[in-house]
C-alpha cells in the first residue's frame, strides 16, 4: 500500500498524559498537512509542512501541540498534557507540490480519546 | 462568516437515482479551488472531484459532476445512478489562491436505500 499511513489508528489516554501520532505520507509528496476532525464537523486545519519546514500553523495549535517533520519524510504530532477537549480524529494528508489541482491525499486518521 | 456551508446534514436517495448535495462558499479571492471528498465509516477522506474558479466547464468524474454556479457561489455535487457503496459523509472544501489551508464544510451524510 503506497497511500498515506497513520499510526496508531486508535489511542485512549488519561487526561494529562502525552500522546504522539505518526504520519508517513506518499513518498514523492513534499507537502504534508495535519487536520483535526471532531464529531459532526469537517476537518480543521492544524499545520502544514513543505519538506521539513513548518510553514503554517493554525491558532488551533496551542502550545501543547507540536509537530515535526525532521527529514522531510514522516511527520509526528505530539500533544502534551492532554485534555478531554483534545478528543478527536487527527488526520494527516499529503500532496505533491506540482499537482495540477492540489488535492489532498488523506490517511485513515488517528482517533484520540482522552478520559 | 463560514467559508463553506453545507446545509443538508442528511440525505436519502433510492439506489440508481441521482442526488444533489449542496455547497455554498464565501471568498473574495478571484482564484480558488473547490473540492469534494467522501468519508466512509472507515474514516479516510477520498478525493472525488475538483473545480477551479477559472474553469469554464463544470467538472465531471465518472458518476460525479459538479454544478458550479460562480455568481451564486455554489458548487453542488451531483451523484448519478447512486450505489449502496455511495453511503458516506460528503464534504465540500475550498482552497483560496495558492494558500495552504483547505476549508471544509460540516458535511452531508448520504444514505442510499436499496
Amino acid at each position: 500500500d503506497t497511500g498515506v499511513s497513520q499510526d496508531p489508528r486508535h489511542k485512549i489516554t488519561k487526561r494529562g498524559q502525552n500522546v504522539t501520532f505518526r504520519c508517513d505520507p506518499i513518498s514523492e509528496h513534499n507537502r504534508l498537512y495535519w487536520y483535526r476532525q471532531t464529531l459532526g464537523q469537517g476537518p480543521e486545519f492544524l499545520t502544514y509542512f513543505q519538506n521539513e519546514a513548518q510553514l503554517e500553523k493554525s491558532r488551533l495549535l496551542s502550545d501543547r501541540f507540536s509537530a515535526e517533520r525532521p527529514k522531510g519524510s514522516f511527520s509526528t504530532l505530539e500533544i502534551q498534557r492532554t485534555e478531554q477537549g483534545d478528543s478527536a480524529m487527527y488526520l494527516c494528508a499529503s500532496s505533491p507540490s506540482a499537482a495540477n489541482t492540489g488535492e489532498l491525499f488523506f490517511g485513515e486518521g488517528s482517533r484520540l480519546t482522552v478520559l | 462568516a463560514q467559508k463553506i456551508t453545507q446545509t443538508q446534514p442528511g440525505m436519502f436517495v433510492q439506489e440508481k437515482e441521482a442526488v444533489t448535495l449542496d455547497c455554498t462558499y464565501d471568498t473574495s479571492d478571484p482564484s480558488y479551488g473547490l473540492f469534494w471528498y467522501k468519508q466512509p465509516s472507515s474514516g479516510e477522506m477520498i478525493f472525488l472531484i475538483y473545480q477551479g474558479s477559472y474553469d469554464q466547464q463544470n467538472a465531471t468524474e465518472g458518476r460525479y459532476s459538479l454544478n458550479f454556479q460562480k455568481a451564486r457561489k455554489s458548487a453542488n455535487l451531483v451523484i448519478s445512478a447512486s450505489q449502496l457503496g455511495d453511503s458516506a459523509m460528503y464534504f465540500c472544501a475550498m482552497r483560496e489562491g495558492t494558500g495552504n489551508q483547505f476549508y471544509f464544510g460540516t458535511g452531508t451524510s448520504l444514505t442510499v436505500i436499496p
